[in-house]
């Protein structure tokens, strides 16, 4: 079975700096898709960044970027320039393919709260 | 604006009783989903549904039953069953592709006492 790990509970990181967040995973799947959700104290869940596993390139999007290292089974966050408004809960996703039935199930890390200091 | 709704944002039960949580979506996407959250623990699923009048069992969905009698609508109740019910429930939809990300409704936030 597919499972999602995030090793780190809480993490702080002071305004402008640079933050990196762990996930790491278990697959014997060699296609699959991976996310990183943002939760704010609003509880809305927003989705940061994607990475489909073919693909040796590491997604960005704007100051978010992410270590994606497939044989390590590694997907790193990399959050630039923090602000005030990147304090959330983030979680790691992990969704492949499951031919025989044809449904996907997303599998959730447990969450990695990220405090930013002024 | 596509989106999905969960209504309502807030909900007071006393124990013994049944509720259901409400969720619907207009992004037009064929699955839906019912999650879990607890401090601490992530977001568990509950049940999901890939089609219309069909849906299957998540980690958890004991003392928790789902329909789907409509494409936009996966209403979730939790049953007097269900030994733990206080908690905050999320909905999310996606498209058919397994690389469609899931979208999210805000939540529901149950207490049962």
């Amino acid at each position: 079975a597919q499972t999602v790990t995030q090793s780190q509970p809480e993490m702080s990181v002071q305004e402008a700096e640079t933050v990196t967040l762990s996930c790491t995973y278990d697959t014997s799947e060699s296609d699959y898709y991976l996310f990183w959700y943002k939760q704010p104290p609003s509880r809305q869940m927003i989705l940061v960044i994607r990475q489909e596993a073919y693909k040796q390139q590491n997604a960005t999007e704007n100051r978010f970027s992410v270590n994606f290292q497939k044989a390590a089974k590694s997907f790193s966050l990399k959050i630039s320039d923090s602000q005030l408004g990147d304090a959330a809960m983030y979680f790691c996703a992990y969704v492949g393919s499951f031919r025989a039935s044809g449904t996907y199930k997303y599998i959730f890390g447990t969450g990695t709260r990220l405090k930013v200091l002024a | 604006d596509g989106g999905i709704t969960q209504s309502p944002k807030y909900l007071f039960r006393k124990e013994g009783q049944n509720v259901t949580l409400s969720c619907e979506q207009n992004l037009n996407h064929d699955a839906m989903y019912w999650y879990r959250q607890d401090p601490g623990q992530g977001l568990r699923l509950i049940y999901y549904s890939q089609i219309v009048n069909d849906f299957q069992k998540g980690d958890i969905a004991e003392g928790y039953s789902v329909s789907r009698e409509k494409k936009e609508s996966f209403p979730l109740t939790v049953t007097s069953a269900q030994k733990n019910p206080t908690a905050f429930y999320l909905c999310a939809s996606s498209g058919r592709s397994y690389n469609s990300p899931l979208h999210f409704g805000n939540g529901t936030r149950l207490t049962v006492t």
